[in-house]
């Protein structure tokens, strides 16, 4: 069975400043893809950043950096010079090559201070 | 990029009444939709995956006569609560797959249910 694991409830950051979501999985899949959804108060589902486990570079889209790191099972998601907007749940997310379903972590609540 | 649209967005229902949620794909189709239930500041929880053609799927305690759930088509899937109460009060939302392994599912923007 697969399982996320984001064990910070709620980080603070100063505007400007770049900070790191933690999140930690469990598979027994070789292949599987890993994903940083943002989710304002609005509730919508906002794509980030994506991670193949085949993949050997770190994704990079924009701000947001995903620090891969597969031996320990870590993906965890970098954003630099942090905006006001970008207050908002943060959930990592899972899904095995044979399958469509994702398994989300708990997720974060960040928060960014002007 | 593909749509899924998802109605209503908000919805106050009665309790004992039911309630449709709808979730269409726009511009494209959508052979699996999966709805998902969302408690304030939790994680998003899979009830079950609904296949067009035939019944759905569902998730290890999710009651199936009180969430129905049909794929009637190609580009529609629907969630009915069934005599709502206020303990179904939560933040659904549902999302369809994308056509590669690699790209990210496709989120309706959700609906919130409130029972009285």
């Amino acid at each position: 069975a697969q399982k996320i694991t984001q064990t910070q409830p709620g980080m603070f950051v100063q505007e400007k400043e770049a900070v790191t979501l933690d999140c930690t999985y469990d598979t027994s899949d070789q292949s599987y893809g890993l994903f940083w959804y943002k989710q304002p108060s609005s509730g919508e589902m906002i794509f980030l950043i994506y991670q193949g486990s085949y993949d050997e570079q770190n994704a990079t889209e924009g701000r947001y950096s995903l620090n891969f790191q597969k031996a320990r099972k870590s993906a965890n998601l970098v954003i630099s010079a942090s905006q006001l907007g970008d207050s908002a749940m943060y959930f990592c997310a899972m899904r095995a090559w044979n399958g469509n379903k994702l398994v989300f972590g708990a997720g974060t609540i960040l928060r960014v201070k002007s | 990029g593909a749509v899924v649209s998802q109605h209503p967005s908000r919805v106050i229902c009665k309790s004992g009444t039911s309630v449709k949620i709808e979730c269409r794909s726009l511009d494209f189709q959508a052979t699996t939709m999966f709805w998902y239930r969302q408690f304030p500041k939790q994680s998003l929880m899979l009830m079950a995956t609904s296949n067009e053609g035939s019944k759905a799927t569902y998730e290890q305690g999710v009651e199936k006569d009180k969430f129905l759930i049909n794929h009637a088509s190609l580009t529609l899937s629907t969630l009915t609560v069934t005599s709502a109460h206020p303990e179904d009060s939560s933040f659904y939302i549902c999302s369809a797959p994308p056509g590669r392994y690699n790209s990210p599912l496709h989120f309706g923007n959700g609906t919130r249910l409130t029972v009285t």
